[in-house]
């Protein structure tokens, strides 16, 4: 079954600090690829998807993640994070064949942005 | 429009007791999912229901039962609820393919 990896559990930067989240899934194939977003106290919302085409994803607030199949990786990136940035973000895969549309979580990224 | 309810947002319960999650989109989605969201393990499918009418078991089916009860409602039922069961659960729904809307969460707590 698929899996997937988040590298980094809890992240500190300073604001207008890059951002780079890694996220790994185990294995090739035709993926979907999502990262989400959970701000405290609220409910998770979809940053940026990946279905196919250009594998520079832009999402939304600034986000954009890069699909390389090669490393199978999808990392979360943003140039000059913000106090409320601050969240946790969850990087997921559809799993097997996607009639289901079965999504399969990383563990999770707690970013804390320093203002 | 209200996109993904739950009820309730809070529950504590004694182990041995039973509930059920109440989860209920109005968006005309075919597919929902029960999630729980336990700390460092990410969010981890329960149970989904494909369409109207079928039900599968996910990754941590064990202790829950499900019920797809029409098209809008999927609700959870903990027979025998154990500490281990402490958790955040996540109902989400979309239609097959699409962006997965999720709801608020309830936060539930077996001592």
């Amino acid at each position: 079954a698929q899996s997937v990896s988040q590298h980094n559990h809890h992240v500190i930067l300073s604001e207008a600090a890059s951002l780079e989240l890694g996220c790994n899934y185990s294995y090739g194939g035709t993926v979907n690829l999502f990262w989400y977003v959970q701000y405290p106290g609220q409910h998770l919302q979809l940053l940026l998807k990946y279905f196919s085409g250009d594998p520079l994803v832009k999402g939304i607030k600034g986000f954009e993640a890069e699909f390389i199949k090669s490393k199978f990786s999808f990392n979360l990136r943003k140039p000059s994070v913000q106090w409320s940035d601050t969240a946790e973000y969850f990087c997921a895969v559809v799993d097997g064949s996607g009639n289901t549309g079965k999504l399969i979580f990383g563990q999770g990224t707690t970013l804390q942005v320093k203002p | 429009n209200a996109g993904v309810t739950q009820t309730p947002k809070f529950q504590v319960l004694k182990t041995g007791q039973s509930m059920t999650l109440q989860c209920a989109q109005d968006m005309n989605h075919n597919s929902m999912y029960w999630y729980r969201q336990d700390p460092g393990m990410g969010l981890r499918l329960i149970y989904y229901s494909a369409s109207e009418g079928t039900t599968d078991k996910g990754e941590v089916p064990n202790g829950y039962n499900v019920s797809r009860l029409n098209k809008r409602e999927f609700s959870l039922r903990l027979e025998s609820a154990a500490p281990s069961q402490t958790s955040v659960y996540f109902c989400a729904s979309n239609f097959l393919g699409g962006k997965k809307f999720f709801g608020p969460g309830t936060r539930l707590t077996v001592l």
